[in-house]
């Protein structure tokens, strides 16, 4: 009950298309949906983030869509760019704790 | 913008040997964390510390490892004796306040252990 399960696991796109990342989770104490960039070889560092009273959340080309009854969450990335090439890990965290839950990682490759 | 910083960058042990990883949590930061990513895994959770004790740790975190803030701007992360599955990027973390209040997480560009 405690995993974040994403997918896919590597996804290509085109320059200056959508990049679309989805997570699901079971845990209903789960309140805060957190999504990480890693490049190789440094820290995930936050991107965007949700909480569960909303149903989307805009960043520049970055969005959250949350479906709270469905129990998922996906990162949208719009006009995608190769310098969005990273590591992508959903997170989710909730109840008395401040352990993130990661999810398993999309590798997210931009073509030029 | 404020950091996390960490040393070593890699370190290569010897199995059975100790090994301690050092940070520097964000100056006016009161909650630390140690995370590790085996490679090519998802990031997993080892330990949060705060008021000087750990608040929570997971199953990994076994007696075989132990955090210390030994002075005032210092967390570091002390594996006793390593083991060749302790092979992973370690990543120290903190945060302002508690990640529940929504407050960010900020995570250090970590240490990568290699145990042979």
């Amino acid at each position: 009950q405690q995993q974040v399960k994403q997918s896919p696991q590597s996804l290509i796109v085109q320059k200056g298309g959508i990049s679309i990342i989805n997570c699901a989770y079971e845990n209903t104490a789960f309140d805060y949906f957190p999504w990480y960039q890693q490049f190789p070889g440094k820290g995930p560092a936050l991107l965007i983030a949700i909480r569960p009273d909303v149903s989307e959340k805009k960043e520049g080309r970055f969005t959250i869509s949350f479906n709270k009854s469905a129990k998922q969450f996906s990162l949208h990335i719009m006009d995608s760019q190769p310098g969005d090439s990273a590591t992508y890990f959903c997170a989710a965290l909730g109840g008395a704790t401040n352990k993130l839950i990661f999810g398993t990682g999309t590798l997210l490759a931009v073509q030029p | 913008e404020p950091e996390v910083t960490q040393t070593p960058s890699h370190q290569v042990t010897q199995m059975g040997q100790e090994v301690i990883l050092r940070c520097v949590p964000i100056s006016n930061h009161l909650y630390f964390y140690w995370y590790r990513q085996i490679l090519g895994q998802k990031v997993e959770f080892l330990v949060s510390f705060y008021n000087n004790e750990i608040s929570e740790k997971s199953e990994i975190f076994d007696d075989q490892f132990s955090v210390e803030r030994p002075d005032g701007s210092n967390f570091t992360l002390k594996i006793r004796s390593t083991k060749l599955e302790d092979s992973a990027m370690y990543f120290c973390a903190s945060s302002e306040t508690e990640v529940v209040a929504g407050n960010t997480i900020y995570f250090g560009e970590g240490s990568w252990l290699t145990v042979v």
